[in-house]
């Protein structure tokens, strides 16, 4: 099975800074015959499921703002959130869905307000 | 809009077992399976498995092979998830999810209480 691995756990950044979450994962998700990186970042607030952020490593979901974005290929993955929110406060995850099902979430990166 | 509407919570004593529902509305039930997903107090996301909702069939991680049933009732369009032989470590949020190749919208979350 794949595993993904996030650094850092967890990450401290000052309101209106940039914030960046790294994603490894231990096999490439580059499926090639559609050049797709099967890989997705999800946010968790304190007592909500997780929401949806980026699919196909860069893409981002409905009613997403456009200062997060994600970036990477194959096994190297990153989520940058360009000038961070007091509401941006969360757990992130990043998720492989390249043998879908199973899916793999990495452990979670938690970021906080310096 | 899409809705996946779950159970409430649940209180139950080692060695029994839980049933939990997911209701869904606002999209074709058997065009999206349902993949459940567990988080532990304070920890990460931990995938369970998986049910087709065209056909019924399931996939499961290792751990937790034998001992959850997932199951869907296409009439209702809801879909449940049973875990037997519950033990303290069980305690969790169970979350039901929409899921094809992605896990787009998600329930409200289940908590599952295991105490003696």
């Amino acid at each position: 099975d794949i595993v993904m691995t996030q650094s850092p756990d967890s990450l401290a950044v000052s309101l209106g800074e940039r914030a960046t979450i790294n994603c490894k994962s231990s096999q490439s998700v580059l499926y090639t015959s559609n050049n797709e990186n099967y890989l997705a970042w999800y946010q968790q607030k304190p007592g909500q499921p997780p929401k949806l952020l980026i699919y196909w490593a860069s893409t981002r979901a409905s009613g997403v703002p456009d200062r997060f974005s994600g970036s990477g290929s194959e096994t190297d993955f990153t989520l940058t959130i360009s000038s961070l929110q007091a509401e941006d406060v969360a757990v992130y995850y990043c998720q492989d869905y390249y043998s879908s099902p199973p899916v793999t979430f990495g452990q979670g990166t938690r970021l906080e307000i310096k | 809009q899409v809705q996946l509407v779950q159970s409430g919570a649940e209180v139950k004593k080692p060695g029994a077992s839980v049933k939990v529902s997911c209701k869904t509305s606002g999209y074709t039930f058997t065009s999206y399976g349902i993949s459940w997903v567990r988080q532990a107090p304070g920890q990460g996301l931990e995938w369970m498995g998986w049910i087709s909702t065209y056909n019924g069939d399931t996939k499961f991680t290792q751990k937790f092979q034998g001992r959850v049933t997932l199951t869907i009732d296409t009439a209702t369009t809801t879909a449940y998830m049973e875990l037997t032989s519950l033990t303290s470590d069980d305690t969790a949020v169970y979350y039901c999810a929409r899921e094809h190749l992605l896990t787009d919208y998600w329930g409200q979350g289940t908590l599952v209480t295991v105490s003696s």
